[in-house]
This record gives C-alpha cells, sequence and structure tokens, in this order.
C-alpha cells in the first residue's frame, strides 16, 4: 500500500522568513495530494491541494510543488505569519483514502 | 452548512471498558472515513464508508474495533474491550466527489475529533 513521509518534523521560523515542508510517497498510482493544517484544539483543514496532471500551484502565500517522478511534493509558505504556527500534514489518496504523513509542528517566532 | 461533528469530544475509560464514538457527516456526503491519530503520529486511515456499505476497512487494528452506519448517514465506531494503545484522537471525515472527470480532487472535511483516554 501507499507510504507517506513527511520532513522536518518540526520547524521553527522567524516571522517573514519562509518555511518549506517535505513529503515523499511510494506509489506511483496516487494522483492526488492535499495538505492540511491544524491550529492547536482545532480540527484539520484543507489549505492547499495538487493534482498528478500539475507541477505546481499557489495560493497567495502557499504553494505545493509535485515531482511525480521522484514521487515527492513540497509545501512553501512565503512571508510567514505567527498564525502559520500549526502542524501540517501532507497527505496522497491511493484507493479511494488519503494517506497522511507524520505531520510537521510549524512555529513562527514573531 | 454545518460541517462534520463528532461527539463526544473527550472521553476518558478504564481498560476493558466499552465506548461508543458518533460521527454526523456534512449533509449529502456518501463518503465517510474514520482515522485515529496517535501523539505525534500521522494521522492513521481506518476505514471508508460509502454510504452505508463498508469500501475498505483495512486500517481498522482488529476485531475490538467495530463500525456501524446504519442508513448511510451517521457512522458510530465502537471499542470492546478498550485497551490502552487505544488512546489517541479519533477524526472522522467526509466528501462528495466533485467532478471527478473534470479533475477536480476528493476533498476531506474533517470533525474536531473525539480524544480517547484508556487508563
Amino acid at each position: 500500500g501507499e507510504n507517506v513521509e513527511q520532513h522536518p518534523s518540526t520547524l521553527s521560523v522567524q516571522e517573514g522568513d519562509s518555511a518549506v515542508i517535505k513529503c515523499t510517497y511510494s506509489d506511483s498510482a496516487s494522483n492526488y495530494f492535499p495538505w492540511y493544517k491544524q491550529e492547536l484544539g482545532k480540527r484539520p483543514q484543507l489549505i492547499i491541494d495538487i493534482r498528478s496532471n500539475v507541477g505546481e500551484k499557489k495560493d497567495q502565500r502557499i504553494a505545493v510543488t509535485l515531482n511525480k517522478t521522484a514521487k515527492h511534493f513540497s509545501l512553501h509558505i512565503t512571508e510567514t505569519q505567527p498564525e502559520d504556527s500549526a502542524v501540517y500534514f501532507c497527505a496522497a489518496r491511493n484507493t479511494g483514502k488519503l494517506i497522511f504523513g507524520q505531520g510537521t509542528t510549524l512555529q513562527v517566532k514573531p | 452548512e454545518a460541517g462534520v461533528t463528532q461527539f463526544p469530544s473527550h472521553s476518558v475509560i478504564e481498560k476493558g471498558q466499552t465506548v461508543t464514538l458518533r460521527c454526523d457527516p456534512i449533509s449529502g456526503h456518501d463518503n465517510l472515513y474514520w482515522y485515529r491519530r496517535v501523539m505525534g503520529k500521522e494521522i492513521k486511515f481506518l476505514l471508508h464508508f460509502v454510504k452505508e456499505s463498508k469500501q475498505d476497512e483495512s486500517g481498522m487494528p482488529n476485531n475490538r474495533f467495530l463500525a456501524e452506519r446504519t442508513g448511510g448517514t451517521y457512522s458510530t465506531l465502537k471499542v470492546q474491550p478498550a485497551e490502552l494503545e487505544d488512546s489517541g484522537v479519533y477524526f472522522c471525515a467526509s466528501s462528495q466527489v466533485i467532478g471527478r472527470a473534470a479533475g477536480v480532487g476528493e476533498k476531506l472535511f474533517f470533525g474536531s475529533g473525539t480524544q480517547l483516554s484508556v487508563l
């Protein structure tokens, strides 16, 4: 089955800096890659997603890139703000279900 | 639009007891998923319903876990008897596939989770 690895597990940046979180997946049949943000005590929420026929997608300060050949995808957050502090999960869709990575705790220091 | 709701938000039980978690998906969502997150680890898939049918239950840990979705609306997840390693946050999520042929992905909406502590 699909396996998703996510790195780093924790990331601390200064406000205004960029943050990058990377994920790799194992099954080349996976075709949909969402990113979820979970703030403390709240539910995971979809922040951006990308399908396998697209290499890059951007939405304001966040962007996702996908390299199908290497089977990895990344989340990029620019001009980070304290409210970006949260746990971020990448996922890959395989046979109808999402398989998640281990999560990255992002701390943005003011 | 009401979101995915889960009940209870927290449950503390003793080893050997039974606990039933409930999930109400977004109205009209045929797909319902159960996931679990143990502290610091991934959100791990448990099972997937399409309406009232179990589409995929490959993630269910063992036969102490029983999920139902009678009538294709809300779902329950029962753990009987509970063990220490069952502790974690149990998430429910629902989705409605939108325009798959048009290349739009399946967006999953999560509930707030049930924090289960087995002592």
